[in-house]
């Protein structure tokens, strides 16, 4: 069964920190791994997609990162921003698929 | 190009009753999932569907079903509602195979309260 777990639960910074939140799996036979953000009370939006093959994805300030051998992904977020408030969520699988635990991020001005 | 789009936004109904939940991919998208967020919770997956067939479940009673039609939208059932049952139900939209293969779109989603 996979379980994918998210550290910290909750990280709180002032604006311009670089951050980083982690997301561990147990099962490694994966097929991709996303993040997401969402924001309060709202549906889910996609940030970045890693394949299975790849090691790294960038899109503007974010970068994440899979090594699938060790079970963890990465998310890094530069020069973080208030607008950057959000709960963030790792999701991976094949047939079931798996959100992980969520980490709530507070980007303070 | 409009984007994932459920219906009903929001409803109320009470426990023992059905309710059915409605999603539209994005065009040219052929796979759907569902998936349901408790309140403070993250989201648990429900059920994928690709091409009118069940790809995938997740841990969830046979009181929820779905189906997808020809058109590619698909509907979310759940029989004999219990107070639990109350959530947000999301649906995502990607263009093929297994959802986890792909850049997915998610819907506002659905706000079920059961009373």
């Amino acid at each position: 069964k996979q379980e994918v777990t998210q550290i910290p639960a909750a990280l709180s910074v002032p604006e311009g920190e670089n951050l980083v939140l982690n997301c561990s799996f147990t099962d490694s036979a994966i097929y991709n791994l996303q993040w997401f953000r969402q924001d309060p009370g709202k549906g889910l939006t996609s940030l970045l997609l890693i394949q299975s093959s790849q090691r790294e994805q960038t899109s503007g300030r974010l970068n994440a990162s899979l090594d699938k051998s060790s079970g963890r992904s990465t998310l890094y977020i530069a020069a973080s921003q208030p607008g950057d408030s959000a709960t963030y969520l790792c999701f991976t699988g094949f047939q079931k698929l798996v959100f992980g635990t969520g980490t709530r991020l507070l980007v303070s001005p | 190009d409009a984007g994932v789009t459920q219906s009903p936004t929001h409803l109320i109904k009470t426990r023992g009753q059905h309710v059915t939940l409605r999603c539209s991919p994005i065009s040219g998208h052929k796979s759907v999932s569902w998936y349901q967020q408790v309140l403070g919770q993250g989201p648990q997956f429900i059920f994928q569907y690709y091409e009118k067939e069940e790809r995938g479940r997740g841990n969830f009673p046979d009181r929820f079903s779905a189906r997808q039609f020809p058109n590619y939208s698909s509907e979310l059932n759940v029989n004999a509602l219990l107070l639990g049952d109350s959530a947000l139900y999301l649906c995502a939209s990607s263009r093929g195979g297994f959802s986890g293969a792909n850049v997915l779109t998610f819907g506002a989603g659905s706000r079920l309260t059961v009373l």
